[in-house]
């Protein structure tokens, strides 16, 4: 059974820090995701990670992904208080129906 | 394009009544999924169907039914709601090779 965990699940930090969240998974995936979710909102798609060594950044936000240590990390930089929201990974295998897989999820507040 | 149209946005229910969400999608995906979200945890799958005709469970379905007569709905039925199906349901599409569309959500309460 497929299993992803996230660390730390609550995140609070002070506007133009750098923080780094992780997210382990436990088996073999064809593609990993990072979403963020606002309060009452849906999922919004940040990032997918293909291969073995993929970095993607966008704005203050860069995720990478290490297949064999099978850890994902979404690094945050200089953080701004709109960043504040839960950031979620999640692990897609393709033989199981593309069925993706979610961490328990992580709850970022950016503090003035 | 719509994406992923959920109804309804909300709704209350009473422990043992019966309904259906609705989910609707108009990219022509193969793949549709429900998931649930409990307050404070990721989504957990409830049922998923790879194509017209076809469903499967996934981690948490006791409670739960799906069909899928057409490519594009995919409804989740709840027979006989109790307070543990208290939640926000997502319903999502995706294709083999592009990534997930998620609906806005119903955000369902059992009293």
């Amino acid at each position: 059974e497929l299993k992803v965990e996230q660390n730390p699940l609550f995140l609070s930090m002070q506007e133009g820090k750098n923080y780094t969240i992780y997210c382990n998974y436990s088996t073999t995936s064809d593609r990993l995701y990072w979403y963020r979710q606002d309060p009452g909102k849906s999922l919004e798609s940040l990032f997918v990670l293909l291969s073995n060594g993929a970095v993607k950044q966008e704005g203050r936000l860069m995720a990478s992904l290490d297949t064999k240590a099978r850890l994902s990390t979404l690094h945050i930089t200089a953080a701004v208080h709109d960043l504040s929201a839960t950031y979620f990974c999640a692990v897609l295998r393709e033989t199981s129906g593309s069925r993706l897989t979610f961490g328990e999820g992580t709850q970022l507040t950016v503090n003035p | 394009n719509a994406g992923v149209t959920q109804t309804p946005k909300f709704r209350i229910l009473k422990i043992g009544q019966s309904m259906t969400l609705q989910c609707t999608q108009d990219m022509n995906h193969n793949y549709m999924y429900w998931y649930r979200q409990d307050p404070g945890m990721g989504l957990k799958l409830i049922y998923y169907s790879v194509g017209a005709g076809i469903t499967d469970k996934g981690e948490v379905p006791n409670g739960y039914n799906v069909s899928r007569s057409t490519t594009e709905d995919f409804p989740l039925r709840l027979e006989l709601a109790a307070p543990s199906q208290t939640s926000v349901y997502f319903c999502a599409s995706a294709t083999g090779r592009v990534g997930y569309t998620f609906g806005s959500g119903t955000r369902l309460t059992v009293v």
